[in-house]
């Protein structure tokens, strides 16, 4: 079956600018969540979303936000970008929250200029 | 602040030599995993360790988790050019809900022929 997919895999903004990067779970899996990995902080969560609800949140300003639409797909948005945005994002698909079964994706690698 | 340390950050071998991969808590984790990242890819699941003290084996790869689940390690034997990545354990804890994982800071693995 397929796996977790991530687009775009790799874009560039600059400071100001928003983006929104999308996932497609496993089918059959009803749990996404974000993580945000750097060279500095390692893997951070960001949040996690099952049946088009949050269901946690990590330590990130406001500026990220996330939703998941009725087919379990997944999009996350950045507003106004900051330099220290730049990261690759990750995504990963469980059949349910509290499953502890985790599949990312590749990644969508985005630099901020 | 729940916080996974992992160590040696970096690790350069020989092919065919031994190596231990460290991951420690002050907290204890409910469940911990150990993933292999590649470059231009998403973290890999390899191993889930439940029970204090629990032992797995995966062909050369052994893992512990500590009799009091605050620790654990990934012993590789014999390593091969094809061990080569980033090594990341990642704990669940008893707290936190859905599929919330801390991840530690991770050990780049370089094996050379």
């Amino acid at each position: 079956k397929a796996g977790v997919t991530q687009t775009p895999r790799y874009l560039i903004k600059t400071r100001g600018q928003q983006v929104t990067l999308s996932c497609s779970p496993i089918s059959g899996h009803r749990s996404v969540s974000w993580y945000q990995q750097t060279p500095g902080q390692g893997l951070q969560f960001l949040f996690e979303y099952f049946s088009e609800t949050q269901r946690n949140k990590g330590n990130f300003p406001g500026r990220f936000s996330g939703r998941q639409f009725s087919n379990s797909r997944s999009e996350m948005n950045v507003s106004t970008l900051e330099l220290g945005d730049s990261a690759l994002y990750l995504c990963a698909s469980s059949l349910m929250s509290g499953a502890n079964v985790l599949t990312f994706g590749a990644g969508s690698r985005l630099t901020v200029l | 602040t729940q916080l996974l340390e992992q160590s040696p950050q970096f690790l350069s071998i020989q092919e065919g030599e031994n190596l231990t991969v460290y991951c420690n808590s002050s907290s204890v984790f409910s469940s911990l995993q150990w993933y292999r990242q590649e470059p231009g890819e998403g973290p890999v699941l390899l191993v889930t360790v439940v029970t204090g003290g629990e032992v797995k084996k995966l062909k050369r790869l052994t893992f512990q988790f500590g009799d009091a689940r605050k620790d654990s390690s990934l012993h590789i034997t014999a390593a091969q050019p094809g061990d080569t990545g980033l090594y990341l354990c990642a704990g669940f804890f008893p707290y936190n809900a859905g599929n919330m994982l801390t991840f530690g800071g991770g050990t780049r693995l370089m094996v050379k022929p």
